[in-house]
């Protein structure tokens, strides 16, 4: 069966320093992977997709990066954290092409918290 | 704008008692919608999908209703549980804009449900 892996579960960071935050998937080739960022009170927006290694598309400017190194590898980045970068962080994974009927399905995502 | 609103933002029931969930929406196109699941602290879990040409699906306890005319859905829960207090998200599925054969979820803000014994 499928599996996906997020860590760390929570991370304190001060402003300004660098973030790094990983997600595989195991029984699957292949996958769309998404990053999503969920903030208090809003719901969750999509940061990147890729939908193969080295092919990253970002839908939200902003001072995050991702990086696809392997197949089942969706690493998300920032050189300089900011305040606003605070959120819960959740990695996806789904096996099709638009349109769908398949699940997104989810990671447990990473509890980010900016000091 | 896609937008998905849901209501109410938040919602207590007795266990044992049976309640409805309102998802309104005007993403366009529209291929699917979905409802999902997420426990605090944890991720998203589906629990029904539905293209635009169902009326209705069920999933054990939680049945999703559709209605593309009027952009509206909702997600029953019967004879709730205290394992279903959580928050239940309506998304809302269309290509994205990129148009590299994937698709973007636009997703509401939930709705938090808390059954009580």
């Amino acid at each position: 069966s499928q599996t996906i892996h997020q860590w760390p579960a929570t991370l304190v960071q001060p402003v300004g320093s660098p973030l790094s935050l990983e997600c595989t998937v195991e029984g699957t080739s292949n996958p769309n992977l998404y990053w999503y960022r969920q903030a208090a009170g809003r719901g969750l927006q999509l940061l990147f997709y890729s939908i193969g290694i080295g092919q990253i598309s970002s839908e939200v400017p902003q001072n995050l990066s991702a990086s696809r190194p392997q197949d089942r590898q969706f690493i998300l980045s920032s050189k300089k954290l900011l305040l606003s970068d605070s959120g819960f962080y959740l990695c996806a994974w789904s096996k099709d092409r638009f349109p769908s009927n398949q699940p997104q399905h989810f990671g447990d995502g990473t509890r980010l918290s900016i000091l | 704008k896609n937008q998905v609103e849901q209501s109410p933002q938040s919602l207590i029931i007795l266990e044992g008692k049976n309640c409805t969930l309102q998802c309104n929406y005007t993403v366009s196109p529209f291929s699917n919608l979905r409802w999902y699941k997420q426990d605090t602290g944890r991720g998203p879990v589906s629990l029904t999908i539905m293209t635009f040409s169902e009326n209705t699906k069920s999933n054990g306890r939680y049945t999703a209703t559709l209605d593309a005319d009027t952009k509206q859905s909702s997600l029953h829960i019967t004879a709730s549980q205290l394992s279903d207090s959580a928050s239940y998200i309506c998304v809302v599925s269309l290509p994205l804009n990129s148009g590299a054969g994937s698709y973007q979820l636009t997703f509401g803000k939930g709705t938090k449900l808390s059954v009580i014994p």
